[in-house]
């Protein structure tokens, strides 16, 4: 299957940061890719669906201005926590996809806000 | 309403045996795909298998079935001949057409535990 590579895999960050994770396509290209967001023993949350080249989808509930969502090429896009607080803490997991296609997940990243 | 069900917050199989994850689903789009994904305690996803809403056949993939039943809205996952390393949760999901994307859709998923 397609390789989609997330970065950092872990993170620790103090209260009031801001945190970029990054999201890659390895070997296609992504016209959508979409934001999870997992608490521990829950199922996937979907934060935001994001389109190459046009601003992100975000779902109801999700702060558009906290999480900041960018999809500048074909094979990238980032989220951003900003200024983030112990309740951010989470395993956060992207998925790129074309049309037609199942989507293929990064490895996540566990984000520690203290 | 929730779109993907999936009843069984955990289930316990000996290994080699088989066993059946259930999800049914909901939606009102003829064109749909379903998915099954496992989530090991690493926290990737990793595709199992994929069922298309036109498909005839039901998808099979190695040790890995699904039973699609569409009349019934169900989508079960067979995994025959259970090994040790089978033990994750397991996500039923559902691609549907929403506003020009196919957004997915997961369930909450099954807590699976092979024991020897």
């Amino acid at each position: 299957g397609a390789v989609v590579s997330q970065h950092p895999s872990w993170v620790i960050c103090k209260s009031g940061t801001s945190v970029k994770i990054e999201c890659r396509s390895l070997d296609f290209q992504a016209t959508t890719m979409f934001w999870y967001r997992q608490f521990p023993k829950q199922s996937l949350m979907l934060m935001a669906t994001s389109n190459e080249g046009s601003k992100a989808t975000y779902e109801q509930g999700v702060e558009k201005d906290k999480f900041l969502i960018n999809h500048a090429s074909l094979t990238l896009s980032t989220l951003t926590v900003t200024s983030a607080h112990p309740e951010d803490s989470s395993f956060y997991i992207c998925s790129a996809t074309q049309p037609n296609t199942e989507a293929f997940f990064g490895q996540g990243t566990r984000l520690t806000v203290v | 309403a929730q779109k993907i069900t999936q009843t069984q917050p955990g289930m316990f199989v000996q290994e080699k045996e088989a066993v059946t994850l259930d999800c049914t689903y909901d939606t009102s789009d003829p064109s749909y795909g379903l998915f099954w994904y496992k989530q090991p305690s690493s926290g990737e996803m990793i595709f199992l298998i994929y069922q298309g809403s036109y498909d005839q056949q039901n998808a099979t993939e190695g040790r890995y079935s699904l039973n699609f039943q569409k009349a019934r809205k169900s989508a079960n996952l067979v995994i025959s001949a259970s090994q040790l390393g089978d033990s994750a949760m397991y996500f039923c999901a559902m691609r549907e057409r929403s506003g020009g994307s196919y957004i997915p859709t997961f369930g909450r998923g099954t807590s699976l535990i092979v024991h020897p």
